[in-house]
């Protein structure tokens, strides 16, 4: 099984800010990479997929890096409707989720 | 717009199976999609199930497949959860999501809204 590491866990930050939330592959899983925001009663929503490519409609703010086993997701100008729990999935050998980074705005 | 519906009783006995239904709607469960099962215990993170292909093959994750199958029905659009065996563990809100990838997975573009099932006597 593929392990998905996130970090930080948690992650308090003030509006305007950037953000920074890496997660780390138990082994190579090349692009197979996907990250989702997840508001306290709501699903999961797809932000970016493929490591790098922004879904539809997500905010340009919203981008994604890495290949291999690194991967970072990155929020330009944090804004207050960002307040959320953010997780990275793979799909490179069946499907894992990381443990869950949740963002606090001061 | 592809939406996802889950159904299905939102509380089952320990040692009991759980049996939930996904009902999708603006898409054809017979695209070219693998369909998926989700769960996320109370304050804790997402857990992949498994998945299912219109043709029937499933993929499951190895640590509940001895509990767990998924089916699809065609005619009604939709496909099924059953996980055996329950026990207090398998609290949790579980989704219903469809993988956007063509014939090979990729990201769940699609998610249904949830439905909790608490496992007590």
């Amino acid at each position: 099984e593929i392990v998905l590491t996130q970090s930080p866990d948690f992650q308090s930050v003030t509006p305007k800010e950037k953000v920074t939330i890496t997660c780390r592959a138990s082994q190579s899983i090349g692009s197979s990479l996907h990250w989702y925001q997840q508001k306290p009663d709501q699903s999961p929503k797809l932000l970016i997929k493929y490591a790098s490519q922004s879904f539809s409609g997500v905010p340009s703010r919203f981008s994604g890096s890495g290949s291999g086993t690194d991967f970072t997701l990155t929020i330009n100008s944090l804004e207050a409707e960002d307040a959320a729990t953010y997780y990275c999935h793979q799909s490179s050998s069946l499907n894992t989720f990381g443990q869950g980074t949740k963002l606090e705005i001061k | 717009q592809v939406q996802l519906q889950e159904s299905g009783p939102g509380l089952v006995k320990p040692s009991g199976t759980l049996s939930l239904t996904c009902a999708v709607s603006g898409g054809s469960i017979s695209s070219s999609n693998w369909w998926s099962w989700i769960r996320q215990p109370p304050g804790k993170g997402l857990e992949w199930i498994g998945e299912i292909y219109h043709s029937g093959s499933t993929n499951y994750n190895p640590s509940l497949k001895s509990r767990v199958t998924i089916s699809v029905d065609k005619s009604k659009n939709q496909f099924s959860l059953k996980l055996s065996s329950v026990t207090a563990a398998d609290t949790a809100v579980y989704y219903c999501a469809r993988n956007q990838g063509v014939v090979v997975p990729a990201a769940f573009d699609y998610w249904g809204q949830g439905t909790l099932v608490t496992v007590s006597s």
